[in-house]
């Protein structure tokens, strides 16, 4: 199993540009979520979902987008970059069964840098 | 009040010690309790649940206090390889898949 991927690992934008930062998972898992690490900072939740055709916001969710059209893909589309958007993001998956929904499994980051 | 709050630190330690800190957390109600660990530049990986009073994996174990709403980590017999970020996690109530995270405490273990 590759658990979860994330593509690109780096990625520099210009203010304004739009892009996508891909996620997938093959471990079945019904969550999947999105979050910022900023320095200083816990990681905070842009999106989640808890399964194919549902996704709602969390703690940051201007500025992003998602959907999730299968279990295993869950993209995250940043609409018009900022500089604020600068970080670290790290994509995750969970299973609903019993009680490992806080045992997430996450990617290994897309460092993005907008300027 | 942040939900999740941790000691930044950090500890530096010598090998062969014990660490201990601490994370507090706001919500009375929440039942499960998760440390993860992260190293420099990496993805956090899961170190230890808490579902009950607390969990002991090899020299690492977790107390969960709920009367003062705090979860320690204790390292003993410090190692090299232990020296990371740890990261306090409380799902939310009553949708526990939405984690809070505190912003992490740095051990860092000398030779």
């Amino acid at each position: 199993n590759a658990g979860v991927t994330q593509t690109p690992k780096f990625q520099v934008l210009k203010t304004g540009q739009s892009m996508t930062l891909q996620c997938a998972q093959d471990m079945n898992h019904e969550y999947m979520s999105w979050y910022r690490q900023d320095p200083g900072m816990g990681l905070r939740l842009i999106h989640y979902s808890v399964g194919a055709g549902i996704t709602d916001q969390g703690e940051v969710p201007n500025g992003y987008n998602v959907s999730r059209s299968t279990t295993e893909d869950f993209p995250l589309r940043l609409l018009s970059a900022a500089p604020s958007q600068t970080s670290v993001y790290f994509c995750a998956s969970s299973s609903k069964r019993g009680r490992a929904e806080g045992e997430q499994y996450f990617g290994p980051g897309t460092r993005l840098t907008v300027t | 009040r942040k939900e999740v709050e941790q000691d930044p630190g950090p500890f530096n330690v010598p090998e062969g010690a014990t660490v201990a800190f601490n994370c507090t957390y706001s919500n009375s109600a929440s039942q499960s309790f998760f440390w993860y660990r992260q190293d420099c530049r990496k993805e956090p990986k899961l170190l230890m649940s808490v579902y009950s009073s607390g969990n002991e994996d090899g020299r690492f174990t977790a107390q969960l206090n709920r009367a003062s709403q705090y979860i320690s980590l204790l390292i003993r017999d410090s190692k090299l390889s232990d020296s990371a970020t740890y990261l306090c996690v409380v799902p939310g109530v009553p949708n526990d898949y939405k984690l809070s995270f505190g912003a992490g405490t740095t051990v860092t273990v000398r030779a």
